[in-house]
């Protein structure tokens, strides 16, 4: 069975940082792309930031470009999100997804982070 | 970035109706196009990929069409499980980007 676990969500100030991580199981994770998608509270879905199987790519939306970083670990099955620079409209729920051809066909839990000022 | 612009952004409708959402691209995304069901408090849940593929496990109800810019999501006959969020998906193009959501609430 797939399964897709975060780690890391937490309340910190503004302009802290924060490192969300996500453990998979059940696939062979450096076969797939995965991506990070957040909700804040009440509002739709946002695509954050994708990286592929080999982790020689990666993508960001222009909301996060330059303060985000994701990062894979294929040894320990591990997806990372580094967040900087965090802003009160970072505050959301962030989602790590496994992307067959970037159609995310499972998801985590979610990792709730709050970020206040 | 490719808008993708969902319509209605809510409905009201009973068990057993047919219900069609629509989901409408700013450029030609062939037919890279998701539908995802949310339920409250849930993680999204895949429900179509490549504008009309079923997902393994998802009820026959559930049926996706188009291609290009413009892609419906039909429920054929609405059932008390059906009552959640949805959204629609780009996956050609980076940055992906998703549809505003359609609520689908009872009547």
């Amino acid at each position: 069975e797939v399964q897709l676990l975060e780690s890391g969500g937490d309340s910190v100030q503004r302009g802290g940082s924060l490192r969300l991580s996500c453990a998979a199981s059940g696939f062979t994770f450096s076969n797939y792309a995965m991506s990070w998608v957040r909700q804040a509270p009440g509002k739709g879905l946002e695509w954050v930031s994708g990286i592929t199987g080999s982790g020689d790519k990666t993508y960001y939306a222009d909301s996060v470009k330059g303060r985000f970083t994701i990062s894979r670990d294929n040894s320990r099955n591990t997806l990372y999100l580094q967040m900087n620079s965090l802003t009160a409209e970072d505050t959301a729920v962030y989602y790590c997804a496994k992307a067959g051809g970037w159609t995310f066909d499972c998801w985590g839990q979610g990792a709730l982070v709050t970020v206040s000022s | 970035d490719i808008q993708m612009t969902q319509s209605p952004s809510s409905l009201s409708a009973s068990v057993g109706d047919r219900v069609t959402i629509t989901c409408r691209a700013s450029q030609n995304i062939r037919r890279y196009l998701n539908w995802y069901q949310q339920k409250p408090g849930k993680a999204p849940n895949l429900l179509i990929s490549g504008a009309s593929s079923l997902q393994s496990g998802v009820t026959s109800r559930f049926s996706g069409s188009g291609s290009g810019t413009d892609f419906t999501l039909t429920i054929s006959s609405l059932q008390p499980e059906d009552f959640a969020v949805y959204y629609c998906q780009q996956s050609d193009i980076a940055p992906l980007t998703f549809g505003g959501g359609t609520k689908v609430e009872i009547k």
